[in-house]
Protein backbone atom coordinates (compact mmCIF):
# COMPACT_ATOMS: atom_id res chain seq x y z
CA UNK A 1 0.00 0.00 0.00
CA UNK A 2 0.94 3.79 -0.17
CA UNK A 3 3.51 4.78 2.46
CA UNK A 4 2.93 8.56 1.53
CA UNK A 5 -0.93 9.79 1.33
CA UNK A 6 -1.34 13.04 -1.11
CA UNK A 7 -4.67 14.87 -0.89
CA UNK A 8 -6.45 16.03 -2.81
CA UNK A 9 -5.72 14.19 -5.64
CA UNK A 10 -7.57 16.76 -8.04
CA UNK A 11 -8.73 20.69 -7.03
CA UNK A 12 -10.38 22.67 -8.85
CA UNK A 13 -10.08 26.17 -7.83
CA UNK A 14 -11.68 30.01 -8.54
CA UNK A 15 -8.84 32.56 -9.61
CA UNK A 16 -8.12 34.43 -6.47
CA UNK A 17 -8.31 31.36 -3.84
CA UNK A 18 -6.06 29.43 -1.59
CA UNK A 19 -5.81 25.76 -1.81
CA UNK A 20 -4.55 23.45 0.50
CA UNK A 21 -2.36 20.27 -0.59
CA UNK A 22 -1.25 17.37 2.23
CA UNK A 23 1.38 14.72 2.46
CA UNK A 24 1.32 12.33 5.03
CA UNK A 25 3.56 9.68 5.69
CA UNK A 26 2.37 6.58 6.84
CA UNK A 27 4.06 4.34 9.22
CA UNK A 28 7.48 6.33 8.82
CA UNK A 29 8.74 9.34 10.04
CA UNK A 30 9.72 11.49 7.46
CA UNK A 31 12.87 14.18 8.44
CA UNK A 32 12.12 15.74 5.04
CA UNK A 33 9.66 16.80 2.83
CA UNK A 34 10.08 17.49 -1.03
CA UNK A 35 7.39 19.10 -3.04
CA UNK A 36 7.94 19.34 -6.87
CA UNK A 37 5.59 20.41 -9.18
CA UNK A 38 5.35 19.19 -12.88
CA UNK A 39 4.46 20.90 -16.15
CA UNK A 40 3.07 18.60 -18.91
CA UNK A 41 5.87 16.38 -21.04
CA UNK A 42 8.33 17.59 -18.35
CA UNK A 43 10.40 16.61 -15.71
CA UNK A 44 9.26 16.82 -11.75
CA UNK A 45 10.95 20.33 -10.75
CA UNK A 46 11.71 20.77 -7.36
CA UNK A 47 10.16 23.40 -5.47
CA UNK A 48 11.27 23.65 -1.77
CA UNK A 49 13.27 21.35 0.84
CA UNK A 50 11.41 21.00 4.32
CA UNK A 51 12.94 19.77 7.39
CA UNK A 52 10.56 18.88 10.59
CA UNK A 53 10.41 22.15 12.84
CA UNK A 54 12.00 24.27 10.05
CA UNK A 55 11.42 26.70 7.55
CA UNK A 56 11.48 25.54 4.41
CA UNK A 57 13.65 25.63 1.58
CA UNK A 58 13.20 27.44 -1.79
CA UNK A 59 14.74 26.85 -5.05
CA UNK A 60 15.17 29.86 -6.70
CA UNK A 61 12.37 31.35 -9.01
CA UNK A 62 9.96 30.09 -6.16
CA UNK A 63 7.77 32.68 -4.22
CA UNK A 64 7.64 31.56 -0.96
CA UNK A 65 5.08 34.01 0.01
CA UNK A 66 3.02 32.01 -2.97
CA UNK A 67 3.84 28.62 -2.29
CA UNK A 68 3.57 28.38 1.79
CA UNK A 69 4.99 24.87 3.16
CA UNK A 70 4.10 24.11 6.48
CA UNK A 71 6.50 20.51 8.12
CA UNK A 72 4.81 20.71 11.83
CA UNK A 73 5.04 17.15 12.35
CA UNK A 74 7.05 14.58 11.43
CA UNK A 75 4.32 12.74 9.20
CA UNK A 76 2.85 15.49 8.02
CA UNK A 77 3.73 18.70 5.44
CA UNK A 78 1.58 21.29 3.48
CA UNK A 79 1.55 23.16 0.47
CA UNK A 80 -0.30 25.77 0.51
CA UNK A 81 -1.18 27.81 -3.15
CA UNK A 82 -2.28 31.32 -1.78
CA UNK A 83 -4.28 33.62 -4.14
CA UNK A 84 -4.05 30.49 -7.23
CA UNK A 85 -4.28 32.31 -10.66
CA UNK A 86 -4.47 30.34 -13.90
CA UNK A 87 -0.68 30.01 -14.08
CA UNK A 88 -0.87 28.05 -10.87
CA UNK A 89 -2.71 25.34 -12.63
CA UNK A 90 0.09 22.29 -12.25
CA UNK A 91 1.08 18.91 -10.90
CA UNK A 92 2.08 19.11 -7.52
CA UNK A 93 4.00 16.03 -6.25
CA UNK A 94 5.47 15.84 -2.65
CA UNK A 95 8.26 13.41 -1.47
CA UNK A 96 8.63 12.39 1.91
CA UNK A 97 12.55 11.23 2.67
CA UNK A 98 12.81 8.93 6.10
CA UNK A 99 16.51 7.72 6.93
CA UNK A 100 17.31 5.24 4.32
CA UNK A 101 14.22 5.52 2.06
CA UNK A 102 12.07 8.04 -0.08
CA UNK A 103 8.37 7.58 -1.06
CA UNK A 104 6.28 9.74 -3.43
CA UNK A 105 2.62 10.83 -2.80
CA UNK A 106 0.47 10.31 -6.19
CA UNK A 107 0.53 14.24 -7.08
CA UNK A 108 -2.54 16.88 -6.90
CA UNK A 109 -3.78 18.07 -9.66
CA UNK A 110 -4.25 21.96 -9.08
CA UNK A 111 -6.45 23.66 -12.11
CA UNK A 112 -7.15 27.49 -11.59
CA UNK A 113 -9.94 28.60 -13.43
CA UNK B 1 24.74 21.40 -12.36
CA UNK B 2 23.53 18.12 -13.29
CA UNK B 3 20.62 17.38 -16.12
CA UNK B 4 19.11 14.16 -17.30
CA UNK B 5 17.89 14.11 -20.81
CA UNK B 6 15.42 10.89 -21.20
CA UNK B 7 15.51 10.81 -25.14
CA UNK B 8 12.11 8.77 -25.98
CA UNK B 9 8.79 10.37 -24.76
CA UNK B 10 6.54 7.53 -25.62
CA UNK B 11 7.91 4.05 -26.15
CA UNK B 12 5.47 1.56 -27.67
CA UNK B 13 5.93 -2.14 -27.62
CA UNK B 14 4.50 -5.49 -28.00
CA UNK B 15 3.93 -7.80 -25.31
CA UNK B 16 6.77 -10.16 -24.26
CA UNK B 17 8.98 -8.14 -26.77
CA UNK B 18 12.67 -6.79 -24.93
CA UNK B 19 12.41 -3.03 -24.62
CA UNK B 20 15.19 -0.32 -23.63
CA UNK B 21 14.37 2.95 -22.43
CA UNK B 22 17.74 5.69 -22.84
CA UNK B 23 18.89 7.84 -19.76
CA UNK B 24 21.85 10.24 -20.69
CA UNK B 25 22.98 12.62 -17.91
CA UNK B 26 25.45 15.27 -17.40
CA UNK B 27 27.26 16.12 -14.33
CA UNK B 28 31.15 17.34 -13.78
CA UNK B 29 31.16 15.42 -10.62
CA UNK B 30 30.36 11.89 -9.68
CA UNK B 31 26.10 11.00 -9.26
CA UNK B 32 23.97 8.34 -7.96
CA UNK B 33 21.43 7.06 -10.31
CA UNK B 34 17.37 6.08 -10.11
CA UNK B 35 15.18 4.63 -12.36
CA UNK B 36 11.59 5.33 -10.93
CA UNK B 37 8.34 4.26 -12.34
CA UNK B 38 4.53 5.49 -12.32
CA UNK B 39 2.05 4.10 -12.36
CA UNK B 40 -1.57 5.64 -13.34
CA UNK B 41 -3.03 7.26 -9.97
CA UNK B 42 0.40 6.03 -7.89
CA UNK B 43 2.87 7.58 -6.26
CA UNK B 44 6.35 7.48 -8.07
CA UNK B 45 8.00 4.00 -6.67
CA UNK B 46 12.04 3.10 -7.02
CA UNK B 47 13.00 0.68 -9.90
CA UNK B 48 16.31 0.42 -9.12
CA UNK B 49 19.57 2.47 -7.91
CA UNK B 50 22.71 2.85 -8.96
CA UNK B 51 25.39 4.28 -5.89
CA UNK B 52 28.43 1.69 -6.65
CA UNK B 53 30.10 -1.41 -6.91
CA UNK B 54 29.05 -4.00 -10.46
CA UNK B 55 27.57 -1.18 -12.95
CA UNK B 56 24.93 -3.22 -14.23
CA UNK B 57 21.97 -3.21 -11.41
CA UNK B 58 19.15 -5.53 -11.28
CA UNK B 59 15.78 -3.71 -9.99
CA UNK B 60 11.71 -5.03 -9.17
CA UNK B 61 10.11 -6.85 -11.70
CA UNK B 62 12.32 -8.09 -13.88
CA UNK B 63 14.00 -4.53 -14.90
CA UNK B 64 17.89 -3.88 -14.79
CA UNK B 65 20.23 -1.39 -15.58
CA UNK B 66 23.74 -0.55 -16.85
CA UNK B 67 25.68 2.63 -15.64
CA UNK B 68 28.32 3.38 -18.25
CA UNK B 69 30.34 7.00 -17.39
CA UNK B 70 32.40 7.16 -20.28
CA UNK B 71 28.90 7.41 -22.43
CA UNK B 72 27.09 9.24 -18.94
CA UNK B 73 24.10 6.72 -19.48
CA UNK B 74 22.17 4.53 -17.27
CA UNK B 75 19.77 2.85 -19.94
CA UNK B 76 16.71 0.62 -18.24
CA UNK B 77 16.29 -2.32 -20.33
CA UNK B 78 13.38 -5.70 -19.46
CA UNK B 79 13.85 -8.47 -21.81
CA UNK B 80 10.15 -9.49 -22.06
CA UNK B 81 7.65 -6.77 -20.90
CA UNK B 82 3.97 -7.36 -19.75
CA UNK B 83 0.72 -5.54 -20.06
CA UNK B 84 1.41 -4.07 -16.54
CA UNK B 85 4.76 -2.59 -17.32
CA UNK B 86 2.79 0.38 -18.90
CA UNK B 87 3.35 3.36 -17.07
CA UNK B 88 5.74 6.43 -17.04
CA UNK B 89 9.30 5.85 -15.91
CA UNK B 90 11.86 8.30 -15.01
CA UNK B 91 15.64 8.19 -15.03
CA UNK B 92 17.00 10.71 -12.22
CA UNK B 93 20.17 11.83 -10.43
CA UNK B 94 21.50 12.89 -7.27
CA UNK B 95 24.80 13.88 -5.92
CA UNK B 96 23.73 12.30 -2.46
CA UNK B 97 23.32 8.50 -1.73
CA UNK B 98 21.00 8.75 0.79
CA UNK B 99 17.68 9.60 1.09
CA UNK B 100 17.76 13.46 1.86
CA UNK B 101 19.34 14.36 -1.53
CA UNK B 102 17.82 16.10 -3.84
CA UNK B 103 16.68 14.55 -7.22
CA UNK B 104 16.99 15.83 -10.33
CA UNK B 105 14.60 13.89 -13.15
CA UNK B 106 13.94 13.50 -16.90
CA UNK B 107 11.15 14.33 -18.84
CA UNK B 108 9.80 10.90 -18.59
CA UNK B 109 9.40 8.04 -20.98
CA UNK B 110 5.74 6.62 -21.41
CA UNK B 111 5.64 2.57 -22.02
CA UNK B 112 2.68 1.47 -23.65
CA UNK B 113 2.68 -2.42 -23.98
CA UNK B 114 0.42 -3.91 -26.56
CA UNK B 115 -0.96 -7.18 -26.71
Amino acid sequence: GAVVSQHPSWVICKSGTSVKIECRSLDFQATTMFWYRQFPKQSLMLMATSNEGSKATYEQGVEKDKFLINHASLTLSTLTVTSAHPEDSSFYICSAAGDTLRYFGAGTRLSVL
Amino acid sequence: AQSVTQLDSQVPVFEEAPVELRCNYSSSVSVYLFWYVQYPNQGLQLLLKYLSGSTLVKGINGFEAEFNKSQTSFHLRKPSVHISDTAEYFCAVTLYGGSQGNLIFGKGTKLSVKP
